[in-house]
């Protein structure tokens, strides 16, 4: 079985400081990860996926994320919060279906805002 | 290349009506997915395809069939919508084993 906990439903940071999202996953399997994000009443946007390559993985606009196996962790961050990323932000782990494809497991997601 | 596209973006039933929704791509993905989208729940699977042809439950499958007659088509039916489908909808297809693309959503209410 696998799951994903996004351990904050909401966070809120001042434009121009750094962002932290949290992630705890579990998986029997050596998992791919995922981070999407959502803008209101928009689509799944993909920031960037771990694959079993470097631990350190960097996305679109700015966002990195680290594939701490130990801790079971997939942390998003970015240096500087812009008013653009106030979005939802979902971690997602996919593991292979024994018929074939992928079963992605989402987190709750995480509301970030960014205020002035 | 328009990738992923679903049909229509909202709509409004009343309990006991029926309903398709349309998935559609152009990338020639074997695998096509069904998920919902409720608040504080992120996003759980319907039903999933691996080829035309086949279908297959994944999570929360009551209440909802689908249809793979062709590769580029999905489509997901409610055949007696109930107040508890009122949900986000998304589509996504991918390459077996590959990154999932997904679709812009279709938002329903069932009154």
């Amino acid at each position: 079985a696998q799951s994903v906990t996004q351990l904050d439903s909401h966070v809120s940071v001042s434009e121009g400081t750094p962002v932290l999202l949290r992630c705890n996953y579990s998986s029997s399997y050596s998992p791919s990860l995922f981070w999407y994000v959502q803008h209101p009443n928009k689509g799944l946007q993909l920031l960037l996926k771990y694959t079993s390559a470097a631990t350190l993985v960097k996305g679109i606009n700015g966002f990195e994320a680290e594939f701490k196996k130990s801790e079971t962790s997939f942390p998003l961050t970015k240096p500087s919060a812009h008013m653009s990323d106030a979005a939802e932000y979902f971690c997602v782990v996919s593991i292979p279906f024994t018929g074939g494809g992928n079963k992605l497991t989402f987190g709750t997601g995480t509301q970030l805002k960014v205020e002035l | 290349n328009a990738g992923v596209t679903q049909t229509p973006k909202f709509r409004v039933l009343k309990t006991g009506q029926s309903m398709t929704l349309l998935c559609a791509q152009d990338m020639n993905h074997e695998y096509m997915y069904w998920y919902r989208q409720d608040p504080g729940m992120g996003l759980r699977l319907i039903h999933y395809s691996v080829g035309e042809g086949t279908t297959a439950k994944g999570e929360v499958p009551d209440g909802y069939n689908v249809s793979r007659l062709k590769k580029q088509n999905f489509l997901l039916g409610l055949e007696s919508a109930a107040p508890s489908q009122t949900s986000v909808y998304f589509c996504a297809s991918s390459y077996p084993q590959r990154l999932q693309y997904f679709g812009p959503g279709t938002r329903l209410t069932v009154l």
